[in-house]
């Protein structure tokens, strides 16, 4: 079974400012996936970044870096320089790679407000 | 590329009736995912299928079904329908680098959802 916790129900950063928010997780697979999930108002949920657990580098998409810690089970996205449109709920999930394929768990979803 | 689409976007449903959901995944996916969302149970996996084939089931009642077309397209149901079914269910769709013999990650695009609520 695989588990995914977030903390933080919510978040306020101010912009143009950097925020994290965190992740653990708990898996008894050894090859797995980390995604963070965007979902806006809109509803439309947008991936924003992933990580193979095999790979030891953090992953980075522009304004958006992960600290992936594999020993602690921790998955944390920090995002800089805040923008308007980052206000949404963030979602983490993983996924194992074979014997779980197409079913990820999400977490409970961490708002996030950005203030002007 | 067109992105992955459902209909109906919305739905109201009287209790004990059923629906059906649909989902059409992006052009070359062949892995189409149902998820559910509710304010008090998050985001919970319903099933996957490839290929025509259930792959993955969560842990939802019977009256929760799906099936898969030879074109990837998909179809949830949902019978007997009652109050707590009231949800977005969203639709997953992703390629199989199983197959291409790539890196074993699936990642999943999402369809903007159906909201269905029962009265």
């Amino acid at each position: 079974a695989q588990t995914v916790t977030q903390s933080q129900p919510e978040m306020s950063v101010q912009e143009a400012e950097t925020v994290t928010l965190s992740c653990t997780y708990d898996t008894s697979e050894s090859d797995y996936y980390l995604f963070w999930y965007k979902q806006p108002p809109s509803r439309q949920m947008i991936l924003v970044i992933r990580q193979e657990a095999y790979k030891q580098q953090n992953a980075t998409e522009n304004r958006f870096s992960v600290n992936f810690q594999k020993a602690a089970k921790s998955f944390s996205l920090k995002i800089s320089d805040s923008q308007l449109g980052d206000a949404a709920m963030y979602f983490c999930a993983i996924m194992a790679s074979d014997t779980n394929a197409g079913k990820s768990t999400f977490g409970d979803g961490t708002t996030l407000t950005v203030k002007p | 590329k067109a992105g992955v689409t459902q209909t109906p976007r919305y739905l109201i449903k009287t209790r004990g009736q059923q629906v059906t959901l649909s989902c059409s995944p992006i052009s070359g996916h062949r892995s189409v995912s149902w998820y559910q969302q509710t304010p008090g149970q998050g985001l919970q996996f319903l099933f996957e299928y490839f290929s025509e084939t259930q792959r993955n089931k969560g842990n939802f009642p019977g009256r929760f079904s799906g099936r898969q077309f030879s074109n990837s397209r998909s179809e949830m149901n949902v019978s007997t329908l009652e109050l707590g079914d009231s949800a977005l269910y969203l639709c997953a769709s992703s390629r199989d680098p199983k197959l291409a013999g790539g890196p074993s990650y699936n990642e999943q695009f999402f369809g903007p959802g159906t909201r269905l609520t029962v009265l």
